[in-house]
């Protein structure tokens, strides 16, 4: 059982474009939603997070956006760049608990 | 200065073998975790301990055991080692158990069970 499902496994952006990954969840008693960015031969580590009380939190070129209704949050990369090529993972935590649960990856890749 | 360290990096062994793997944290952290990352780099939640209590088993075999000294380190200890068990293990590690405190991980140690 999938709780939280990641899109598009892989995505290929040309610089300068702007890269979308989404992620949908069911568990309503998740309560923090954050996106982790990991190179190859590293570990994943931390980028943008966002509470379900806003429904937008932006950070440089990084904004997640957030529909509580729809259970659905979302990473925006814009004027991607090459330096940006990784996998993405957007996660999920329950309330009271300190886990995470990860979506399945997106592996971006910006062509020069 | 290495946060979150692990070692080995690279662990071949044959099948059947008894291995761990340790984790050493600086960051003066209570909460430390074990991630499996598969090949198809999906990450889940293995343990997580807090002020070297566990608090969290997921549905893992018994042949891993957790084994937490102190505080500052969380080694996993992986007994009759079969082919399955090859994966990406990372450590991590986050303030207190909070919702918000961010996870920071380790560079992870490539498991190989031949």
């Amino acid at each position: 059982q999938q709780q939280v499902k990641q899109s598009p496994q892989s995505l290929i952006v040309q610089k300068g474009g702007i890269s979308i990954i989404n992620c949908a969840y069911e568990n309503t008693a998740f309560d923090y939603f954050p996106w982790y960015q990991q190179f190859p031969g590293k570990g994943p580590a931390l980028l943008i997070a966002i509470r379900p009380d806003v429904s937008e939190k932006k950070e440089g070129r990084f904004t997640i956006s957030f529909n509580k209704s729809a259970k659905q949050f979302s990473l925006h990369i814009m004027d991607s760049q090459p330096g940006d090529s990784a996998t993405y993972f957007c996660a999920a935590r329950r309330s009271g608990y300190s886990t995470l649960t990860f979506g399945k990856g997106t592996m971006l890749l910006v062509s020069p | 200065d290495t946060a979150v360290s692990q070692t080995p990096k690279y662990l071949v062994t044959q099948m059947g073998n008894d291995k761990s793997i340790k984790c050493e944290q600086n960051l003066g952290h209570d909460t430390m975790y074990w991630y499996k990352q598969d090949s198809k780099k999906f990450l889940k939640i293995m343990f997580s301990y807090n002020n070297k209590e566990l608090i969290i088993n997921e549905t893992v075999p018994n042949r891993f055991s957790p084994k937490s000294p102190d505080k500052a380190h969380l080694n996993l200890h992986i007994n009759s080692l079969e082919l399955g068990d090859s994966a990406v293990y990372f450590c991590a590690s986050s303030p207190k158990l909070s919702v918000t405190d961010t996870q920071y991980f380790g560079p992870g140690t490539r498991l190989t069970v031949l």
